[in-house]
């Protein structure tokens, strides 16, 4: 069972490009979530979707874009790179929302140049 | 909006020593609470989580957290720490915002736990 899985881990852009982070689950979840980590900052919600063509925005979705097409897959799009979007990124899915719990892939940490 | 505060980025303790992370919330109805634990290079795990069903939730791995809603604390305890302890823990309150509950994060308590 390989939960939720993210790729690339790593990644090195140059101020102005653009790259997708991929998410993909094997749960059947219909909510899913995009998390950057900073330093001492916690998580913050960039963007989430509680099912399949249906996304919105969450507390800082600036400089990002995501979509929605299969209930499987959850990319996150980032145009014209700042240094400021260096951070590592989660993905998570859940079930449900309430009280349920959020399962997280491993992470991709991203370094903008 | 709902918060969440964690007192003490960083907690350091002995190996067997009692464990005790501190997280206290606003909210101004009943929440959902969680502990989240991340260990190095890996995404967040769940350790435990307040429903209402009990004050007192039992997690993995020996934690524990009670719900003192006089308080507005959800503080995580372990009676004696290991060193596989050792990670950053993270407190959140499921809170109703857009068009679905969203998880908001404490800012994290990094755990050593010293030989």
């Amino acid at each position: 069972n390989a939960g939720v899985t993210q790729t690339p881990k790593f990644r090195i852009l140059k101020i102005g490009q653009s790259m997708t982070l991929q998410c993909t689950q094997d749960m059947n979840h219909n909510y899913m979530y995009w998390y950057r980590q900073d330093p001492g900052m916690g998580l913050k919600l960039i963007y989430y979707s509680v099912g399949a063509g249906i996304t919105d925005k969450g507390e800082v979705p600036n400089g990002y874009n995501v979509s929605r097409s299969t209930t499987e897959d959850f990319p996150l799009r980032l145009e014209l790179a700042a240094p400021s979007q260096t951070s590592v990124y989660f993905c998570a899915s859940s079930y449900g929302t309430g009280d349920t719990e959020a399962f997280f892939g491993q992470g991709t940490r991203l370094t903008v140049v | 909006a709902q918060s969440v505060t964690q007192l003490g980025s960083h907690v350091s303790v002995s190996e067997g020593a009692l464990v005790l992370l501190r997280c206290n919330y606003s909210s101004s109805v009943p929440p959902y609470l969680f502990w989240y634990v991340q260990y190095p290079n890996q995404g967040l795990q769940l350790l435990l989580k307040y429903t209402s069903a009990a004050t007192l939730v039992k997690g993995i791995n020996g934690f524990e957290a009670e719900f003192k809603k006089s308080e507005t604390s959800f503080h995580l305890t372990k009676p004696s720490a290991h060193m596989s302890d050792a990670a950053e823990y993270f407190c959140a309150v499921s809170d109703f915002r857009g068009s679905a509950r969203q998880l908001t994060f404490g800012s994290g308590t990094q755990l050593t736990v010293l030989p």
